[in-house]
């Protein structure tokens, strides 16, 4: 079946520093979402994107759907403390219904 | 404007016995979605409606679970009998249509002993 592979598993950075990370499908996807869940609450989308090669950003967040479909990545720019939480990508099973398959997360955490 | 409201927000319940979850879409949203989320399997998609009806159920476990949506504007996911692996966090989104992004709830955190 169909897997998603999210690195790193979990990130400790600098408040200010800029976050990589990025996931990987054995399979072709022809969209890619990434959402950030915060404890107690569930994913909230913070970027889509539904093109080969598209990059997207929304405020300091900038994710790319890798050109052979079966990646993409999200960075951050200049962490503050409020981006704390997990980071999930997801990818469409291509079936013709609108199902998605999430990765394991990254958890990041930012020290002041 | 409320988001997807879901309850309870935790319920601890012991094997074999009932569990009902309960979810209220955003108003106006056609698409409802029920995910289960564990350490072990991450987040995973379990069953979708569209218009009240279900499209893709593939991802219920077993005959335990059952989902219903009676209307619009509530929908129900059941396990009986509950099992200790049962145990997990259960999210419930909607959205306008199918390929529309999805608004989740808080969840419903579920122990069984």
């Amino acid at each position: 079946g169909q897997q998603l592979n999210q690195s790193p598993q979990s990130m400790f950075i600098q408040e200010g520093e800029d976050v990589s990370m990025n996931c990987t499908s054995s399979s072709i996807f022809n969209t890619w979402l990434w959402y950030k869940q915060e404890p107690g609450e569930g994913p909230v989308l913070l970027i889509a994107l539904y093109k080969a090669g598209e990059l997207t950003s929304n405020g300091r967040l900038t994710a790319q759907f890798g050109i052979t479909r079966k990646d993409s990545f999200l960075n951050i720019s200049a962490s503050i403390p409020s981006d704390v939480g997990i980071y999930f990508c997801a990818g469409d099973v291509t079936s013709g219904t609108y199902k998605y398959i999430f990765g394991t997360g990254t958890r990041l955490k930012v020290l002041a | 404007d409320a988001g997807v409201i879901q309850s309870p927000r935790h319920e601890v319940t012991e094997m074999g016995q009932e569990v009902t979850l309960r979810c209220k879409p955003i108003s106006g949203h056609n698409s409802l979605f029920w995910y289960r989320q564990t350490m072990m399997r991450g987040l995973e998609l379990l069953i979708y409606f569209n218009n009240n009806v279900p499209i893709d159920d593939s991802g219920m476990p077993e005959d335990r679970f059952s989902a219903k949506m009676p209307n619009a504007s509530f929908s129900t996911l059941k396990i009986q009998p509950s099992e200790p692996r049962d145990s997990a966090v259960y999210f419930c989104a909607s959205s306008f249509q199918e390929s529309d992004t999805q608004y989740f709830g808080p969840g419903t955190r579920l122990t069984v002993l």
